[in-house]
């Protein structure tokens, strides 16, 4: 069965702190790999994955991606009250030509002034 | 741009009754999908249309039906509605070729 993991479930950390958040998948038909920001409403996209080790970056956020290992990180630099949020992580995967997502349970995020 | 749209925001329900959820986009996108989201179950995949005309079973389809209108509507329908529905439900659309999701601003539905 298809599944996206995401580790730790929550984390509190302080302002200015860097935090690391982790998703491991098993995917049978592995096309890509995207990070979403949900604050209080609908997700919004930060990154797509595609290939091994190369990172994407977005200001103080970046991400990579390792398809032998089946994992990927996404780090934020210099934790903000404003990043506080749930991050989720989901997975692409490619049946028959119909894309879906499998999405993991996400990463609360509390960052403390 | 508006995006992705549904209405209504916020649904009470008794059990028994029955409801659609409506979505409509503006994006010109091909593919449309329904999701809920529970506490410490993420977003589970309910019903997704690939194309107009096209609709597909996901992960959690039991209890629910859908419609693929035309190309930017896409609506879900709970014809009985149930305590274990009580959810917040999201629709998305993507562009074929199109980088994740756009998503809608939810629908928060309790059934009593």
């Amino acid at each position: 069965e298809d599944k996206v993991v995401q580790s730790p479930l929550s984390l509190v950390v302080h302002e200015g702190d860097t935090v690391t958040l982790n998703c491991s998948y098993e995917v049978t038909n592995f096309r890509s790999l995207l990070w979403y920001k949900q604050e209080k409403k609908a997700p919004t996209f930060l990154f797509m994955l595609t290939s091994s080790g190369i990172e994407k970056k977005s200001g103080r956020l970046s991400s990579i991606l390792d398809k032998k290992e089946l994992f990927s990180i996404l780090n934020i630099t210099a934790t903000q009250t404003g990043d506080s949020a749930v991050y989720l992580c989901a997975v692409q995967e490619d049946t028959s030509g119909t894309y879906k997502y499998i999405f993991g349970t996400g990463t609360r995020l509390k960052v403390l002034a | 741009n508006a995006g992705v749209t549904q209405t209504p925001k916020f649904q009470v329900l008794k059990t028994g009754q029955s409801m659609t959820l409506q979505c409509a986009q503006d994006m010109n996108h091909n593919s449309m999908y329904w999701y809920r989201q529970d506490p410490g179950m993420g977003l589970r995949l309910i019903y997704y249309s690939a194309s107009e005309g096209t609709t597909d079973k996901g992960e959690v389809p039991n209890g629910y039906n859908v419609s693929r209108l035309n190309k930017r509507e896409f609506s879900l329908r709970l014809e009985s509605a149930a305590p274990s529905q009580t959810s917040v439900y999201f629709c998305a659309s993507r562009s074929s070729g199109g980088a994740g999701y756009t998503f809608g601003s939810g629908t928060r539905l309790t059934v009593v």
